[in-house]
C-alpha cells in the first residue's frame, strides 16, 4: 500500500468548509484513497474513500487530483462535533478477502473553533 | 443494524495476568480484525479472521492470540500481561470482498 502525508494539524472555524489534504505520490493505479476518522477515544470511523472521481456522501466529499498524487477531504460546514483526528489511507482493490489490514498513519488533528 | 459491539468496554489488570476480550461484528460481517492503539505506537494491526480461521497476523508476540467463532464473533487473548499492553483495543468488522472497515467504540486495559 503507498505511503502516505498528512499535516499534523489545522484547525476550522465552525461553519467554514473543512479542507484536509492528503499526499500520496507512490499510489498505483488500482489502489483507493480512504479517509476515517477518530474522535476522542471512540474506535475510527469510516468517512469516504475514491478511486479517481471525485466523491461525496452525506457527510463529506473527497476531491482527487487528476494525477492521483494527492486528494482533500471537504468538510463543507465543520462542526465542533467534527473535531477529531482523521486518517487518510491507500488500499488496494481487495478481491483476495485477506487484506483486513489497515496501515493507520499519524493523520491530522483537526480542531473546529466556535 | 446495530454497530460493532465489544466487551467489556474497561478493564484493569495486574502484570503477569491473562485477558479475554469480545468483539460482536456487524449483522453479515464475516471478517473481524483486531487493532491495539497506544499513545506511543498509534493504531496498529494485529491479526484478522474470517471463517474462523486467521487470514493476516501483524508484527506482535505470541501472546496476543485470537479466534473466531461460527457466528463470527471474536475474541482475542493476551497472555502473562505486561505494563505496555496498556492499550484501547479495537475490532472493527467488514464484508470480506469489501474494503471498508465499521470499528466498535474498543476496550480500554490497564495493566498496573
Amino acid at each position: 500500500d503507498a505511503k502516505t502525508t498528512q499535516p499534523p494539524s489545522m484547525d476550522c472555524a465552525e461553519g467554514r468548509a473543512a479542507n484536509l489534504p492528503c499526499n500520496h505520490s507512490t499510489i498505483s493505479g488500482n489502489e483507493y484513497v480512504y479517509w476515517y476518522r477518530q474522535i476522542h477515544s471512540q474506535g475510527p470511523q469510516y468517512i469516504i474513500h475514491g478511486l479517481k472521481n471525485n466523491e461525496t456522501n452525506e457527510m463529506a466529499s473527497l476531491i482527487i487530483t487528476e494525477d492521483r498524487k494527492s486528494s482533500t477531504l471537504i468538510l463543507p460546514h465543520a462542526t465542533l462535533r467534527d473535531t477529531a483526528v482523521y486518517y487518510c489511507i491507500v488500499r488496494g482493490a481487495n478481491y483476495g478477502g485477506s487484506q483486513g489490514n489497515l496501515i493507520f498513519g499519524k493523520g491530522t488533528k483537526l480542531s473546529v473553533k466556535p | 443494524k446495530a454497530g460493532v459491539t465489544q466487551t467489556p468496554r474497561y478493564l484493569i489488570k495486574t502484570r503477569g495476568q491473562q485477558v479475554t476480550l469480545s468483539c460482536s461484528p456487524i449483522s453479515g460481517h464475516r471478517s473481524v480484525s483486531w487493532y491495539q492503539q497506544t499513545p506511543g505506537q498509534g493504531l496498529q494491526f494485529l491479526f484478522e479472521y474470517f471463517s474462523e480461521t486467521q487470514r493476516n497476523k501483524g508484527n506482535f508476540p505470541g501472546r496476543f492470540s485470537g479466534r473466531q467463532f461460527s457466528n463470527s464473533r471474536s475474541e482475542m487473548n493476551v497472555s502473562t500481561l505486561e505494563l505496555g499492553d496498556s492499550a484501547l483495543y479495537l475490532c472493527a468488522s467488514r464484508v470480506v470482498l469489501q474494503e471498508t472497515q465499521y470499528f466498535g467504540p474498543g476496550t480500554r486495559l490497564l495493566v498496573l
